[in-house]
């Protein structure tokens, strides 16, 4: 299957600090990615939509001044959390989808994810 | 709205026996529904897809879900568990008229064990 990959894997900052986590998809073309939060033990929580060339379109409850996105490319989507405080700490993960002629049946693809502590 | 429902937060079944994950799902029309695994400190892996045609699809890892619409369901089974099958399991669902939005269950933690 396709390949996305999260750069980095683990990251510890202090706090105010900024982060950026990149997501790529490494052979395969994906107009549109998304950029989840997981908690411990729990499921995962879609925190916004990136499509390539526009703005990400954010879920409720989701600040878009703190957790900047930026879809550059159709194999590169940034997520940077601004001035990180520890309960921005939590397991990031991205995932891609695949575009083929019937966007509807694509499948979604994640990264490993990206665990950030912010001390 | 959509909605997953996974009952079952932990399936305990010893390795060599069947094993079935249960999956619900509400959409307001017809469904696309996955199967993905995670194993610890990872992301999501995909094992499996129902988009239409044959209600039973085969996935990675020996792993099969069968597509109930009477039922609304969703079920991953094995026939034989693997001690290495021990992970979490997320049921999905897209409904075909809901654009990008992919809705996830709470998650099944499967254990198997030797």
């Amino acid at each position: 299957g396709a390949v996305v990959s999260q750069h980095p894997s683990r990251v510890i900052c202090k706090s105010g600090t900024s982060v950026k986590i990149e997501c790529r998809s490494l052979d395969f073309q994906a107009t549109t990615m998304f950029w989840y939060r997981q908690f411990p033990k729990q499921s995962l929580m879609l925190m916004a939509t990136s499509n390539e060339g526009s703005k990400a379109t954010y879920e409720q409850g989701v600040e878009k001044d703190k957790f900047l996105i930026n879809h550059a490319s159709l194999t590169l989507s940034t997520l940077t959390v601004t001035s990180a405080h520890p309960e921005d700490s939590s397991f990031y993960i991205c995932s891609a989808r695949e575009t083929r002629l019937s966007a509807s049946t694509d499948t979604q693809y994640f990264g490993p994810g990206t665990r950030l502590t912010v001390l | 709205a959509q909605s997953v429902a996974q009952p079952e937060d932990q399936v305990n079944v010893a390795e060599g026996n069947p094993l079935t994950v249960k999956c619900t799902y509400s959409v307001s029309g017809n469904p696309y529904l996955f199967w993905y695994v995670q194993y610890p400190n990872r992301g999501l892996q995909f094992l499996l897809k129902y988009i239409t045609g044959d209600n039973l699809v085969k996935g990675s890892y020996g792993f099969e879900a069968e597509f109930n619409k009477s039922q609304t369901s969703f079920h991953l089974k094995k026939p034989s568990a693997l001690v290495s099958d021990s992970a979490l399991y997320f049921c999905a669902v897209r409904d075909r008229g809901a654009g990008n939005m992919l809705t996830f269950g709470g998650g099944t933690r499967l254990m198997v064990k030797p």
